[in-house]
């Protein structure tokens, strides 16, 4: 079946810090990629998105590459802000299907 | 405009109450969902409706009944409400077109069963 392992959290940064959160996937067939921001008291809204292998989504500074050789989707961002602080989900859908299997979250917290 | 709406967006029940959470997209989407999220921010499926019919029935105890009156609307029925239930429940709909559908969430219900 298909499957998305993320990195655990909470990631605890300083602000106009780097960002990586890993993020790597078991699925058949080509998947499409996509990681969802959650702030806090809120629902969970599409932050970028890649169909297909080697595509780059890139929203908000924030940016990932389709891996399909390592099986990634790692995503990144230059420089941190306190408002980045939120809870980020890589999430994939596979073989045909729109319904999306989500991981777990990573908490990322950037302090002043 | 909001484009997925939920009601309420907090909720306090006893145990073995029964209450529904309402929810409405905008989009015109032809697929809506119900999620659930638990304290550590995990999400689980339950639920997902296209075009007023069920496509998904996750493992979820049969006191949880969908209802969808028409395409815009999915309703959240729970009966006998157990202290496990409390979580924050979400709403979502997408075009339920093909893989690359983006997935759009309501604000959410925070459940919270005494």
């Amino acid at each position: 079946g298909n499957s998305v392992t993320q990195m655990e959290g909470p990631v605890t940064l300083s602000e106009e810090a780097f960002l990586t959160i890993n993020c790597t996937y078991t699925a058949t067939g080509y998947p499409s990629l996509f990681w969802y921001v959650q702030y806090p008291g809120e629902g969970l809204q599409l932050l970028l998105k890649a169909t297909k292998a080697d595509d780059k989504g890139s929203n908000k500074g924030f940016e990932a590459t389709y891996r399909k050789e390592t099986t990634s989707f790692h995503l990144e961002k230059g420089s941190v802000q306190v408002s980045d602080s939120a809870v980020y989900f890589c999430a994939l859908t596979a073989g045909g299907s729109y319904i999306p299997t989500f991981g777990r979250g990573t908490s990322l917290i950037v302090h002043p | 405009d909001t484009a997925v709406s939920q009601t309420p967006k907090y909720l306090v029940t006893q145990m073995g109450n029964d209450k529904s959470i309402k929810c409405e997209q905008n989009l015109g989407h032809d697929t809506m969902y119900w999620y659930k999220q638990d304290s550590k921010k995990f999400l689980k499926i339950m639920f997902s409706y296209n075009n007023k019919e069920l496509i998904i029935n996750e493992t979820v105890p049969n006191r949880f009944s969908p209802k969808s009156p028409d395409k815009a609307h999915l309703n959240l029925h729970i009966n006998s409400l157990e202290l496990g239930d409390s979580a924050v429940y979400f709403c979502a709909s997408s075009q339920g077109s093909d893989n690359s559908d983006t997935q759009y969430f309501g604000p959410g219900t925070r459940l919270t069963v005494l």
